[in-house]
């Protein structure tokens, strides 16, 4: 059974770069046959893809978004990490990451129980 | 403000159907067949229930369907049961490796 767990810092300040792990179980991140993806959603909003990384290197970000971001994969710790650097309150939201087949389109699954990041000073 | 417009709130009683709509565009939903839907209790992790615009993962029971009219989307849930009582929100494809959702609907069983 594959499971994804995102953790990193709950609060991040104003101006500041978020960064956040997933670490990835019951299967292996150097596989060819998915992507793993960034998730987001503000508390009442909806919900936001932020980007994605295969095992390759290559990245797909969020227009709007791109100057900011970075998905990473470490394959020795089975992990890939976010960074997105000078965050506002508009980056506050749970953050989910999900595994996504290359031979599928808009199929996530599965998801990360999420993680809540407040960007306050 | 989500890219995909759904009702805040649904509800039905056991053993009936609940509907829900997400309504987008012709640049996202009306423009491709890759809507997907999902399921969320309350602190957990979401779960793909639908792709595609009707297909079911495996494991997915029968009682979920989706289809799609021009640029709105459906998800009906049929003889419901107390476990379907959760957030569903859609999501569709929308062109240039871009993707986006809805804000999701609360679905109570009464």
């Amino acid at each position: 059974q594959v499971q994804l767990q995102e953790s990193g810092p709950g609060l991040v300040r104003p101006s500041q770069t978020l960064s956040l792990t997933c670490s990835v179980s019951g299967a292996s991140i150097s596989s060819h046959s998915y992507y793993w993806t960034w998730i987001r959603q503000p508390a009442g909003k909806g919900v936001e893809w932020i980007g994605r990384i295969h095992s390759s290197g290559d990245t797909t970000y969020k227009t709007s978004l791109k100057s900011r971001v970075t998905i990473s994969l470490d394959t020795s710790s089975n992990h890939f990490s976010l960074r997105l650097t000078s965050v506002t309150a508009a980056d506050t939201a749970v953050y989910y990451c999900a595994r996504e087949p290359v031979t599928r389109i808009n199929w996530f699954d599965p998801w990360g129980q999420g993680t809540l990041v407040t960007v306050s000073s | 403000q989500s890219a995909l417009t759904q009702p805040p709130s649904a509800s039905g009683s056991p053993g009936q159907s609940v509907t829900i709509s997400c309504t987008g565009t012709s640049g996202d939903v009306g423009g491709y067949n890759y809507v997907s839907w999902y399921q969320q209790h309350a602190g957990t992790a979401p779960k793909l229930m639908i792709y595609e615009v009707s297909q079911r993962p495996s494991g997915v029971p029968d009682r979920f369907s989706g289809s799609k009219s021009g640029n709105t989307a459906s998800l009906t849930v049929s003889g419901l049961q107390a476990e379907d009582e959760a957030e569903y929100f859609c999501s569709s494809y929308a062109g240039s490796d871009n993707y986006v959702f809805g804000s999701g609907t609360k679905v109570t069983v009464l």
